[in-house]
Parts: C-alpha cells; structure tokens; sequence
C-alpha cells in the first residue's frame, strides 16, 4: 500500500496563478483532511470531507477551495495565489468507528511557493 | 474551538536520556493523537490515544482525559527520536505547536 500520495511535491507560483494540488489515498478511509503548516507552527485544518460527496471547513478556508472527486482522491484548489499562502500543505486521511475520529495518516506534503 | 498547548517547546537531550513531553489540552476530547514529524518533514502518527496508557517499544503515552492531558514518554533516546513532536486532540483534530526534540551523540 502506499497510503496518502500528494502531487506535485514543489511548486513555485506568480501572485494571481491558479493551481491544484492532488492527494490520493488507498487505505479505504471514509474522511480525508486538508492542512497547512507554517514555518514553526502546527498544523492547521483547511478544510476536510468526512466522507465521499461531502466537505466542510475548517480552521482556515479562505482562499482555497476542494473537491472530493471519488473516496479516494481529495484535491485542494487554489484559484489566485497569494504570497500568504506559501506553505507547506499536507493531506491526511482516517477512518471513523463508533462516532470516534480513529488513526489520521499524513503524505509527504507539498512545499508551496508563491512569490 | 479546543485549544492545545505543548511543553517544553524546545528540549536537547545526550543520547540515552529518558524525557517527557506534555500536551494540555481545554476541553473534554474523545480523540487526542501524537505525531512525529522527522527532519525531512515526514509526519508519523505515534499513538491514538483518547484515554489509558500504550507503549509501543522506546515510546508510551498516557491520557487523563478528565484532567485534560497528555504525556509522551521517550526512554533511552536515540538520535533518529529528534525532530517535532506534536500533540493533536478534538473531533477535528486541533494541533499543538510542538515540541523540538534534539538527541545529540
């Protein structure tokens, strides 16, 4: 298995470039998340889908926007670049049993740089 | 929403040292997990653990969730044990800033 994949892993934009960055996972997990580190800090939630044909936000959505193409792929979209959002962008993925959030597993991330 | 503090936010330590790392966490939580984040970046989930005590090798956790905390243990440090440790609690998952562990030879 190679769990959460996340494409591409480096990306250099222009202020006002649109792009999307991909996130594949094969462990049959209901829900898929969104999150975004800054240099020194934790991880913060964008936005997740708790399971196929949903999507919420999270802690900081603005700018951004999803998609939960099928249960396995969950892509995050950004459709002008700012230079605030140059950041390193993960894409975890669980399962959920008895209403309880199990075991969240990251991919690699993707180191984003808007000039 | 939850709020999650971490201490210490920096810790060196001699290979061999034991530590303890301390996650605080504001609200009653029914998930409350610890990362690893290794040099390259790479984040490894440590332990789920909602409540109770796990160990798993050179590492253990325990939660008191109705005191609100939790402590990772690392015994017998080894210098590929540095890098962040993050503590995360909630439905969605609220992160801590960290912990910055360096093991020196």
């Amino acid at each position: 298995n190679a769990g959460v994949t996340q494409t591409p892993k480096f990306q250099v934009l222009k202020t006002g470039q649109s792009m999307t960055l991909q996130c594949a996972q094969d462990m049959n997990h209901n829900s898929m998340y969104w999150y975004r580190q800054d240099p020194g800090m934790g991880l913060r939630l964008i936005y997740y889908s708790a399971s196929e044909g949903t999507t919420d936000k999270g802690e900081v959505p603005n700018g951004y926007n999803v998609s939960r193409l099928n249960k396995r792929e969950f892509s995050l979209r950004l459709e002008s670049a700012a230079p605030s959002q140059t950041s390193v962008y993960f894409c975890a993925s669980s399962e959920w049993s008895g209403g309880y959030q199990e075991t969240q597993y990251f991919g690699p991330g993707t180191r984003l740089l808007v000039l | 929403g939850i709020q999650v503090e971490q201490s210490p936010p920096d810790l060196i330590l001699q290979e061999g040292a034991n530590s303890t790392l301390r996650c605080n966490f504001s609200d009653s939580v029914n998930n409350l997990q610890w990362f690893h984040q290794n040099p390259w970046g790479q984040l490894i989930n440590l332990f789920y653990i909602p409540s109770g005590t796990k160990q798993n090798g050179r590492l253990s956790a325990t939660t008191v969730a109705t005191e609100r905390y939790s402590l990772l243990y690392i015994s017998s440090s080894q210098t590929t044990d540095s890098g962040v440790y993050f503590c995360a609690a909630g439905s969605r998952l609220t992160f801590g800033e960290g912990t910055q562990l360096t093991v020196n030879p």
